[in-house]
């Protein structure tokens, strides 16, 4: 278990509006990923993190941005959401020592109405 | 581009029977792991293979990856109805220090 927290856990919020979720974690880790979840399609990686103040985009980037000023804290905005950003989003963590294994936090469930 | 397939997306069996989930991979990669996740939960990591040939296993669950053919195979020996949950397998890119998921296989096990 990597100590990963995810806040807030539910959300529900209309289109249009900016919404923010944070991803917390105590193990030092160095990479930090944001997916969503939908059925159908799997996991899907948002944006990922290598350090701090550093990302890049993954293969469903548009209408998210991150940021990372701290190790422990990696942040996912919707700037302005969408009803087709309805999902179920998890942050996920690995140190990539000797494996790329990922840890994954509970998971935050978005509806936008 | 690394596409990760996994095959059957869904499986319902009784209890009691083996099975095997297929994940097969596009290009070279050294590295699979599988994942399991409860409906409304997080995932929880399984297994982690490093290397060609490498086999693990935790209970009636063990885990085999074969690098040549890309493929990695999840069996399940005398499943139990608390088996019963999504596997994803996912392959890393080592070049760009992330994971690809294949789409998740449903498991079902009937009492």
């Amino acid at each position: 278990d990597a100590g990963i927290t995810q806040s807030p856990r539910h959300k529900v919020t209309e289109t249009g509006t900016p919404v923010t979720l944070r991803c917390h974690q105590t193990e030092n880790h160095r990479y930090m990923y944001w997916y969503r979840q939908d059925p159908g399609h799997g996991l899907r990686l948002i944006h990922y993190s290598y350090g701090v103040k550093d990302t890049d985009k993954g293969e469903v980037s548009d209408g998210y941005s991150v940021s990372r000023s701290k190790t422990e804290d990696f942040l996912l905005t919707l700037e302005s959401a969408t009803s087709s950003q309805t999902s179920v989003y998890f942050c996920a963590t690995s140190l990539q020592v000797s494996s790329y294994e990922q840890y994954f936090g509970p998971g935050t469930r978005l509806t936008v109405t | 581009e690394l596409k990760v397939e996994q095959n059957p997306l869904f499986l319902s069996m009784q209890e009691g029977k083996n099975y095997t989930i297929y994940c097969n991979y596009s290009t070279t990669s050294d590295r699979l792991y599988w994942y399991r996740q409860d409906p409304g939960k997080s995932l929880e990591s399984l297994f982690v293979l490093l290397s060609n040939g490498a086999v693990k296993q935790e209970g009636r669950l063990m885990a085999s990856l074969d690098t040549k053919a890309r493929l990695s195979t999840l069996h399940i020996t005398a499943a139990v109805h608390d088996l019963s949950a999504t596997y994803f397998c996912a392959v890393d890119i080592v070049s760009v220090q992330k994971l690809v998921f294949g789409q998740g296989t449903r498991l079902t096990i009937n009492p």
